[in-house]
């Protein structure tokens, strides 16, 4: 069966400071992959999904990036961190079969920006 | 346009059922799906539709498909301590876009 791995938990880093966030897939071959935020209120705001190795799209202006070095690993980076940043990171994934796929979450990274 | 709204409260007694409420405007989609956030956790589908159906039971969860007025909801039956969350309405945009709703929170009372 597929899972879904996201790290770290939780992770508190001060402004201005570099990050990264990893998300690993198993189970599956060349799944979509995507970055969600969800700020306080609850609304998921879709950051990134890629669809191949190296294939990365942006739905939002941010400063954050996202790249995938291999199938399935998803990477979430900043070079610098802004207080705005905080919120809440959800990875997920779906098989690339067209629309209708659902997506499949992992379990999240809080991220608190002081 | 992409825009799904729901109630964000709902309040019911354990063994009531549970029904929540969501309205999209793209009517074009073609899935329709439901999501379950337990606190501090990531999304777990519960369930989805194709938009070509009316209805989909699956164990105590039932959705009802209205595509003409745009309306999906979820009903819960038996409704459970342990069906406390917030609970996300979502509908496919394209291949790769969901529009997900801000999400229902649902309190079961004893």
């Amino acid at each position: 069966s597929q899972t879904i791995h996201q790290w770290p938990a939780t992770l508190v880093q001060p402004v201005g400071s570099p990050l990264s966030l990893e998300c690993t897939v198993e189970g599956t071959s060349n799944p979509n992959l995507y970055w969600y935020r969800q700020a306080a209120g609850r609304g998921l705001q879709l950051l990134f999904y890629s669809v191949g190795i190296g294939q990365i799209s942006s739905e939002v202006p941010q400063n954050l990036s996202a790249s995938r070095p291999q199938d399935r690993q998803f990477i979430l980076s900043s070079k610098k961190l802004l207080l705005s940043d905080s919120g809440f990171y959800l990875c997920a994934w779906s098989d690339s079969g067209g629309t209708g796929q659902p997506q499949h979450f992992g379990d999240g990274t809080r991220l608190s920006i002081l | 346009g992409e825009d799904v709204e729901q109630s964000l409260f709902l309040s019911v007694r354990e063994g009531d059922s549970s029904v929540i409420n969501c309205t999209y405007t793209d009517s074009s989609s073609t899935y329709l799906y439901w999501y379950k956030q337990e606190p501090g956790a990531g999304l777990q589908l519960l369930t989805y539709i194709f938009s070509n159906m009316d209805m989909k039971q699956d164990q105590r969860l039932t959705v009802l498909l209205n595509k003409k007025d745009k309306h999906l909801s979820l009903r819960i039956a038996d409704t459970q301590t342990g069906d406390s969350a917030i609970y996300f309405c979502a509908e496919s945009i394209n291949d790769y876009k969901l529009s997900f709703g801000a999400g229902t929170t649902v309190t079961v009372r004893a």
